[in-house]
């Protein structure tokens, strides 16, 4: 079974700061690896998506990279903001399942101003 | 932009009542999902759908959850009786066959279920 570990589990920085977020899996066959935001309540919002040839992704002042043979990915978030506040989320699928999803429990980031 | 749709947005039900949730995923994808998330996790799948067939349905209680997708469209998920342990967020989420649109999954805005 795939088994998704997100670090840290919490993180409160002010803003401006550039923030490190990282998450590892245990199974390298992956085939797409999502990275979601979640606000308090709601749904999930899809950031970026590295397909298993890609090795990053960038949007706006996110960036993630992804590194197969050791099992990770890390989100960056530059110039960090009050609005960036939510959970984020790490999740990969294996290709061989469709699409369904492995979740991380997620890193709950707080930006003061 | 395509979203895809979920009803109710909230729900609050007594143990051992009825309850159906509502998804309507984007125009187009085949594969449609039932994730619960319980506070402080992340979430986890209930069950898949490809078209109209079920293709995952391991973690869901079959003693008292039921899903359907008659049509290959929309779906619905059921829960009778309604448990205490129950009490979650219910996702709906598509996507499109490999090479048939954007890669990934679309999350629906979920339905916030309370079981009293």
């Amino acid at each position: 079974k795939q088994e998704v570990t997100q670090i840290p589990a919490a993180l409160s920085v002010p803003e401006g700061e550039n923030l490190v977020l990282n998450c590892s899996f245990t199974d390298s066959a992956i085939y797409n690896l999502q990275w979601f935001r979640q606000d308090p309540g709601k749904g999930l919002t899809s950031l970026l998506l590295i397909q298993s040839s890609q090795r990053e992704q960038t949007s706006g002042r996110l960036n993630a990279s992804l590194d197969k043979s050791s099992g990770r990915s890390t989100l960056y978030i530059a110039a960090s903001q009050p609005g960036d506040s939510a959970t984020y989320l790490c999740a990969v699928d294996r290709g061989s399942t469709l699409g369904r999803l492995y979740f991380g429990r997620g890193t709950q980031l707080t930006v003061w101003p | 932009e395509a979203e895809v749709a979920q009803s109710p947005r909230y729900k609050i039900t007594e143990k051992s009542q009825a309850v159906a949730f509502w998804c309507d995923p984007i125009s187009g994808h085949a594969t449609l999902y039932w994730y619960r998330q319980i506070l402080g996790q992340g979430p986890e799948l209930l069950v898949q759908f490809q078209d109209e067939s079920v293709v995952d349905d391991s973690q869901l209680p079959k003693d008292r959850f039921s899903a359907e997708r008659l049509k290959g469209v929309d779906s619905t998920l059921k829960i009778q009786p309604a448990e205490l342990g129950d009490s979650a967020m219910y996702l709906c989420a598509s996507s499109p066959k490999v090479g048939q649109g954007i890669p990934g999954s679309t999350f629906g805005s979920g339905t916030r279920l309370t079981v009293v």
